[in-house]
């Protein structure tokens, strides 16, 4: 699998968009960027997925670069109930694929 | 709306104790997953199951055993535990087969988690 970088953590201001990087510089053409995010004392929670084309749900953005190296994780408006750790994991899909989560990236939301 | 139930939030046990995890999901999902979450390491992944009655080993397997006889119920075992398997214990579960949207095999629910603490 490809290996994916995160800063260790970041900050953001209650209702401004948070946006949080991840380097995948060796993403091969069959792995998909997924993204989970884990609140305090809870169970990781499946945010956002994509291969190429930039993805929206009603939790988040998710744009990858064109050369897919990279990709940007967008909450629009951050909340005090978006702090949390946020992991972003690159794996080729199929039946039988298991996911590996990495430290992530701490997301500190400031009102 | 809870989709992956753990039997307990909080377990205390002592040394050499053998210890059931248990794991229900409702969403008929083939896969179903056991990971342990430590500061610092993060989330390792125990065991793992596609399918009733079988089982494979993820990244950490020693010192644990698994029991998948319903779709719906995976279990974690400690048969005889110890102090350095006091942590977190998270289970998951996503469909098996791909398709559209979010069916993928990649997307798993979790459950809350179970802290264990051996003494």
């Amino acid at each position: 699998d490809a290996k994916t970088t995160q800063p260790p953590s970041m900050d953001c201001a209650e209702g401004r968009a948070a946006n949080l990087p991840c380097n995948h510089s060796t993403i091969s053409g069959n792995e998909y960027v997924y993204w989970y995010r884990q609140i305090h004392s809870q169970g990781p929670q499946y945010i956002i997925h994509g291969l190429k084309n930039n993805e929206t749900n009603e939790m988040a953005s998710l744009i990858i670069t064109e050369d897919r190296k990279s990709s940007t994780l967008i909450l629009p408006h951050a909340t005090l109930r978006d702090t949390a750790v946020y992991y972003c994991i690159v794996r080729v899909t199929g039946a039988n694929s298991k996911l590996t989560f990495g430290k992530g990236i701490t997301l500190s939301v400031r009102p | 709306d809870v989709k992956v139930t753990q039997s307990s939030r909080y377990l205390v046990k002592r040394t050499g104790e053998k210890v059931f995890l248990e794991c229900v999901q409702d969403m008929d999902h083939e896969n179903m997953f056991w990971y342990r979450q430590d500061p610092g390491l993060g989330l390792r992944l125990i065991y793992f199951s596609y399918d009733v009655k079988m089982k494979e080993k993820g990244d950490i397997p020693e010192g644990y055993s698994v029991s998948r006889e319903k779709k719906e119920r995976f279990s974690l075992i400690l048969e005889s535990a110890s102090t350095n398997q006091t942590s977190m214990y998270l289970c998951a579960s996503s469909f098996r087969r791909e398709g559209q949207g979010i069916s993928g095999a990649n997307v798993l629910t979790f459950g809350a988690g179970s802290r264990l603490t051996v003494l």
